[in-house]
């Protein structure tokens, strides 16, 4: 168990709609990280939080958007879901020793 | 843009081999990481190098890294079964702290 906790595990959806992802990073860890990954494009890295602020981001797509939260929990929305994205959503987080530390993962379906 | 190569790509091999799964980086990065996925799993961290020269064993498994040819090497001595799954290397570019990937290696160690 890496200590990331992600919600839910399974979402399943239509197309148009809007979904959220939440994830609690390790404790202590103010780091958090989005990633999606799919058959065709791998694994992408898609934004980065740090202590409530944006600080990176990938290749996220303008119907996406997340934040963090005082808690440090984050958030990623997917709105005007289409088919192509459908995928595995892990989010990670990190502290003081570099490691990135995944999740479970989100496996959204997008009917 | 930082791209990330691996090879092979898929690798069948038998117990008691030797093999090297080879990750070359396009970019200057000052840290590569070794991830294992098993089907259906999350990411768990295996590795991560730091400096030109870095070499890190964890049991069968050990990693280095060469800055400066851009290449990272995962050493597998002695395979057995349970090293079965798909490894990913993995390198933070670009001055963001987001990863990215290689298109990782599916390893299949046959008894």
């Amino acid at each position: 168990d890496s200590g990331v906790t992600q919600t839910p595990k399974h979402l399943i959806t239509a197309t148009g709609q809007r979904v959220t992802l939440r994830c609690s990073p390790r404790s202590g860890d103010l780091s958090v990280y989005w990633y999606q990954q799919s058959l065709d494009q791998g694994l992408q890295f898609l934004i980065q939080y740090y202590n409530g602020e944006e600080r990176a981001k990938g290749n996220i797509l303008e119907r996406f958007s997340a934040q963090q939260f005082p808690d440090l929990h984050s958030e990623l929305n997917l709105s005007s879901l289409e088919l192509g994205d459908s995928a595995l959503y892990f989010c990670a987080s990190s502290g003081d020793s570099y490691i990135q530390y995944f999740g479970a993962g989100t496996r959204l379906s997008v009917l | 843009e930082l791209k990330v190569e691996q090879n092979p790509l898929f690798l069948s091999m038998q117990e008691g081999k030797n093999y090297t799964i080879y990750c070359n980086y396009s970019t200057t990065s000052d840290r590569l990481y070794w991830y294992r996925q098993d089907p259906g799993k999350s990411l768990e961290s295996l590795f991560v190098l730091l400096s030109n020269g870095a070499v890190k064993q964890e049991g069968r498994l050990m990693a280095s890294l060469d800055t400066k040819a851009r290449l990272s090497t995962l050493h597998i001595t002695a395979a057995v079964h349970d090293l079965s799954a798909t490894y990913f290397c993995a390198v933070r570019g670009g001055g963001a702290d987001g990863l990215t990937f290689g298109k990782g290696t599916h390893l299949i160690i046959q008894p």
